[in-house]
């Protein structure tokens, strides 16, 4: 596609329930970045990806939070046993490589945990 | 640990003024840093990028300053619009990327 898409946009669940968030990064783009956004707050590193693997996960609160990227370009966040404090819109960026090049970022999935 | 700050937190100018947003960060030890828009609701633009080793970037009415020894970047918007309304992010990439709160900007008609 023309840019980064996410799925869904939005997404309200209850608190300990599982949910996914999906990230489409641009065709071509081997590095993908997960962040977190709270409201007034600039955005949060969780994790990247080079290719398949996660080469930095260190953004990740705990381990409630994993993500996946099985063939090199869409990306699942996975949040296990939802909390109100997971709530956040969850941002997902790609590059053409990691280093100094550009990020393009997605539109997010706004997360709201009852 | 990187951290970054933005002043000021929020700024609301007239048409047509020229403004500086500044930034800091407590590690100079980055690779370069970004400039980023985001519009309410949307995801983030990116508008300039200096890299570790540059002093500044322009790009049409915006230039980005970077003074990597005092860990200090300013974005100078010349001429504003009402349409430059938005949050304005620096994000500085170390290890990883560490953004700003950001500065949130109205510039009225």
């Amino acid at each position: 596609g023309a840019g980064v898409s996410q799925t869904p946009s939005n997404k309200v669940t209850e608190k300990g329930k599982y949910v996914e968030l999906r990230c489409d990064p641009i065709s071509g783009h081997t590095a993908l970045y997960w962040y977190r956004q709270s409201l007034g707050q600039g955005p949060e590193f969780l994790i990247y990806f080079q290719g398949t693997g996660a080469a930095d996960d260190s953004g990740l609160p705990n381990d409630r939070f994993f993500a996946v990227r099985p063939e090199g370009s869409v990306s699942t966040l996975k949040i296990q046993r939802t909390e109100r404090g997971d709530s956040a819109v969850y941002l997902c960026a790609s590059s053409p490589d990691r280093g100094l090049e550009t990020q393009y970022f997605g539109p997010g999935t706004r997360l709201l945990v009852l | 640990k990187q951290e970054v700050t933005q002043i000021p937190a929020a700024l609301s100018v007239p048409e047509g003024e020229n403004l500086v947003l500044n930034c800091s960060f407590t590690d100079s030890a980055i690779y370069n840093l970004q400039w980023f828009r985001q519009d309410p609701g949307k995801g983030l633009t990116s508008l300039l990028l200096i890299q570790s080793s540059q002093r500044e970037q322009t790009s049409g009415r915006l230039n980005a300053s970077l003074d990597k020894s005092s860990g200090r970047s300013t974005l100078y918007i010349a001429a504003s619009q009402p349409g430059d309304s938005a949050t304005y992010l620096c994000a500085v990439e170390g290890q990883n990327f560490v953004f700003g709160p950001g500065t949130r900007l109205s510039v009225l008609p």
